[in-house]
């Protein structure tokens, strides 16, 4: 059960994109297409942005795109704007027994 | 509205035990899985338990296995975590959540949290 590798922090600046990648096992992220990214806020739940890879949730601005290549998935960002100033967590899909595997988190700073 | 609102949190020592409670709202209850996760203070997140819509099948993070215990109230569309034995590592804000799919690894609505706090 261990956790999925993302990078500590990554930044851009207002308009340009980020992207964050999500590294795991053919155990999780390689072995299914059920990569999961959530953003959260300080003091905030995490909130559900992308499912399934590549599938946003209804409410989720198109800015938010997802992608997967083996065992690494990415997240990017688009048009970056202030709000996206927090932090982004993935998650896969790592069996029965273990069904949420969560990434170490990155901080994504808007300069 | 998906509603879901987790209470019980607290300052508890270490060996002593606690339950949280996640009062759901806004779906049919019985009808989806639902999870623990936690979050430690500054550090990420961390899958606790889930229990099978229906409350059959239940499982596990090998850190709380045998000390924790799952399980839900129908009749008052309630989640529960029994936390016994309790650890200083254990402190952690711990969130209930929902997937509107089950076995597809997504949360889609989470509480907004309780406090544990194991300490002496």
């Amino acid at each position: 059960q261990s956790a999925l590798t993302q990078p500590p922090s990554a930044s851009g600046s207002p308009g340009q994109s980020v992207t964050i990648s999500c590294t795991g096992t053919s155990s999780d992220v390689g072995g299914y297409n059920y990569v999961s990214w959530y953003q959260q806020h300080p003091g905030k739940a995490p909130k559900l942005l992308i499912y399934e890879v590549n599938k946003r949730p209804s409410g989720v601005p198109d800015r938010f795109s997802g992608s997967k290549s083996g065992n690494t998935a990415s997240l990017t960002v688009s048009g970056l704007q202030a709000e996206d100033e927090t932090d982004y967590y993935c998650g896969s899909y790592g069996g029965t027994n273990n069904p949420y595997v969560f990434g170490t988190g990155t901080k994504v700073t808007v300069l | 509205e998906v509603q879901l609102l987790e209470s019980g949190g607290g300052l508890v020592q270490p060996g002593g035990s606690l339950r949280l409670s996640c009062a759901a709202s806004g779906f049919t209850f019985s009808t989806y899985a639902m999870s623990w996760v936690r979050q430690a203070p500054g550090k990420g997140l961390d899958w606790v338990s889930s229990i099978s819509a229906g409350g059959r099948s239940t499982y596990y993070a090998d850190s709380v296995k045998g000390r924790f215990t799952v399980s839900t109230d129908k009749s008052k569309n309630t989640l529960y975590l029994q936390m016994n034995n309790l650890r200083d590592e254990d402190t952690a804000v711990y969130y209930c959540a929902i997937p509107t799919v089950a076995g597809t690894g997504r949360l889609d609505y989470w509480g907004q949290g309780a406090l544990v706090t194991v300490s002496s």
